[in-house]
């Protein structure tokens, strides 16, 4: 157990609305990431933060901003869902000096209608 | 980072040695071999990682060739909740984490 908490765990959302996951972590380590992960192409980085308020873009980016206010709490946005992102979203903590040794939470299966 | 390759599927008795191969023929030297499964609708876990010795710990041995252009994941007694998708993963130690995950072996264990 990473000490990684994901919420919520299961959402349903309609298209067009905002719609915010929530990434907590109770071990203060300074990589976080978000992944989404989708049959037949696997786990794909979203965004991913190497401290507070420092955060980069993954390869599927787009639709999604995150902020990190606090070491402990990693947010991903969708500004307006879309079908497409109907996906399980994974975060993960990195571990180590550069956050090599990678852990994940247990997922958020979000569902755009 | 470098590509692995694994085959999609393999089958393991209960109680035997599971070895899961993995390919990394273009691996470089900053390079680790991370390898991780999935059980079904959970998120991924660690198992274990190394960079050319052989690495140990409670779950697994990781063997890695002289040459490191392929590795054995070994778990040395499968049980049925080792029945997971496993991915093998090479990474630089300073891609900030990033993780290239592949398709992976999924592996039955069967009574």
């Amino acid at each position: 157990d990473a000490g990684i908490t994901q919420s919520p765990r299961h959402k349903v959302t309609e298209t067009g609305t905002p719609v915010t996951l929530r990434c907590h972590q109770t071990e203060n380590h300074r990589y976080m990431y978000w992944y989404r992960q989708d049959p037949g192409h696997g786990l794909r980085l979203i965004h991913y933060s190497y401290g507070v308020k420092d955060t980069d873009k993954g390869e599927v980016s787009d639709g999604y901003s995150v902020s990190r206010s606090k070491t402990e709490d990693f947010l991903l946005t969708l500004e307006s869902a879309t079908s497409s992102q109907t996906s399980v979203y994974f975060c993960a903590i990195g571990t180590g000096a550069n956050g090599n040794t990678i852990y994940f939470g247990e997922g958020s299966w979000l569902t755009v209608v | 980072d470098a590509k692995t390759t694994q085959p999609p599927s393999m089958d393991c008795a209960e109680g035997r040695a599971a070895n899961l191969p993995c390919n990394h023929s273009t691996i470089s030297g900053n390079e680790y071999v991370y390898w991780y499964r999935q059980i079904h609708s959970q998120g991924p876990q660690y198992i274990i990682h190394g960079l050319k010795n052989n690495e140990t710990n409670e779950m697994a041995s990781l063997i890695i060739t002289e040459d490191r252009k392929s590795s054995t994941l070994i778990l040395p007694h499968a049980t049925l909740r080792d029945t997971a998708v496993y991915y093998c993963i090479v990474r630089a130690t300073d891609s900030w984490g990033k993780l290239q995950f592949g398709a992976g072996t999924q592996v039955v264990v069967t009574p």
